[in-house]
């Protein structure tokens, strides 16, 4: 059974930094590519960032590029979003999604792990 | 720029049947898009993947009252034989080359 687990989520205060981790079973890791997306409280999903499976390529959204990175260790079956100069409005329940081996689509979610930037 | 665009919300009778639309923006008609539910308090499901051809991928024990169409720039979530436990959000979701996008989502209310 595939399974996504989110963890390191907590309070932060604005300006801090937070590094979340995703542990995946269920399936070999190494071969798929790997997302991150986030929900603001009652709004929808946003897309932040992109890892292929080798960690070859990487993408950001503009919201977060520059502050955020994305990183994966296929040894440990994880994958990471470090997140710097925290900002009020990056609260949120932030998602791993695995893409589908044929690429693009997300075809498995993790349960998620709540942010809340707040002084 | 790639966007999806989707109603805010939509409704319909226990044991109807409802379709939810998901539009590509102009000049990316041709475009895949996947459905995702998201139940209240829960995190996002995957039911479908939808070519520009109408063939569709389905997830993992997604039941047959899910399917999925398309026409033109437009892309169907069909959900037949409605339950109180497809009362959700929709979200529709496209790729491409540097980015993935998410439409704003559908509430779907069962009557």
């Amino acid at each position: 059974e595939v399974q996504l687990v989110e963890s390191g989520g907590g309070l932060v205060q604005p300006g801090g930094s937070l590094r979340l981790s995703c542990a995946a079973s269920g399936f070999t890791f190494s071969t798929y590519n790997m997302n991150w997306v986030r929900q603001a409280p009652g709004k929808g999903l946003e897309w932040l960032s992109y890892i292929s499976s080798s960690s070859a390529t990487i993408f950001y959204a503009d919201s977060v590029k520059g502050r955020f990175t994305i990183s994966r260790d296929n040894a440990k079956n994880s994958l990471y979003l470090q997140m710097n100069s925290l900002r009020v409005e990056d609260t949120a329940v932030y998602y791993c999604a695995r893409e589908s081996i044929v690429g693009g689509n997300f075809d498995y979610w993790g349960q998620g792990t709540l942010v809340t930037v707040s002084s | 720029q790639l966007v999806l665009t989707q109603s805010p919300s939509a409704s319909a009778s226990l044991g109807a049947s409802v379709k939810l639309t998901c539009t590509l923006s102009s000049g990316h008609s041709s475009y895949a898009i996947t459905w995702h539910q998201q139940q209240p308090e829960k995190g996002p499901r995957y039911l479908v993947r939808l070519n520009d051809d109408g063939s569709h991928i389905k997830g993992d024990g997604i039941p047959d009252r899910f399917s999925g169409s398309s026409s033109g720039a437009e892309r169907y979530l069909t959900i037949s034989s409605l339950q109180s436990e497809d009362e959700a959000d929709y979200y529709c979701q496209t790729w491409a080359s540097g980015i993935r996008v998410f439409g704003g989502g559908t509430k779907l209310t069962v009557l």
